[in-house]
């Protein structure tokens, strides 16, 4: 069992709905991440919050909209995708996601998101 | 920056067959490396680690070395199971400007074990 939850496992919309991804974690962790992985490809970073703060975003388009609202849940909102938006969505934690603590990240199951 | 280069695939073999999975990387740095493991339908697992030169990760008959001379992280099992197929991510720890850590995958090597 993974100990990083994300809801929904499955999401289908349109491209003129708002939707949002949800993780949430009890471990502890204070860093949380948003990937994106697309079919047999490796994951690509979005997003990373460290201590409730947004601290990297790999310039990713405004219409994902990350928000961190304590240290155990992270949301990803989405407006206005594209069908090339079709993907996995994995959520990570880690104890502080600062450099050198050589803490392995933990992954959820994923969202597989696809944009019609 | 740094990047992580890993053998492709897919590879095919037969039960108790002997792994190897090559990895390599450039950084500028001493960076801590990682082997993920992703399962059919389910996000990534951490497989092992090693944080510096000559340490050996091991986990679940799966070993690498942490090898600075040659930038190599190779992933070795002796006898592999039908339930190890899967695709194998090799990574590395990045350090960003802002003082955060992130992880750089290889593109992941997906291997099917037949019996």
């Amino acid at each position: 069992d993974t100990e990083v939850t994300q809801t929904p496992k499955h999401l289908v919309m349109g491209m003129t709905n708002k939707k949002s991804l949800k993780c949430e974690q009890h471990m502890g962790h204070r860093a949380m991440y948003w990937y994106k992985q697309k079919a047999k490809k490796p994951p690509e970073l979005m997003f990373v919050y460290s201590y409730e703060k947004l601290s990297i975003n790999e310039s990713v388009p405004s219409r994902f909209s990350p928000e961190c609202p304590n240290s155990s849940l992270l949301n990803l909102h989405l407006h206005a995708l594209q069908p090339e938006d079709s993907a996995l969505y994995l959520c990570a934690s880690s104890p502080s996601g600062r450099w050198g603590d050589n803490s392995p990240l933990h992954f959820g199951n994923g969202t597989r998101l696809t944009v019609t | 920056g740094d990047s992580v280069t890993q053998m492709e695939g897919p590879v095919t073999l037969s039960e108790e067959a002997f792994l190897t999975i090559n990895c390599t990387y450039t950084a500028t740095g001493y960076p801590s490396l990682f082997w993920y493991v992703q399962y059919p339908g389910e996000g990534l697992q951490l497989l092992l680690k090693a944080t510096k030169a000559d340490d050996k990760g091991s986990n679940k008959g799966f070993e690498a070395t942490y090898r600075k001379e040659t930038t190599s992280f190779h992933l070795e099992k002796g006898s592999v199971q039908v339930s190890d197929s899967a695709v194998y991510f090799c990574a590395l720890s990045d350090q960003t400007q802002g003082g955060s850590e992130k992880l750089v995958f290889g593109k992941g090597t997906k291997l099917t074990v037949n019996p």
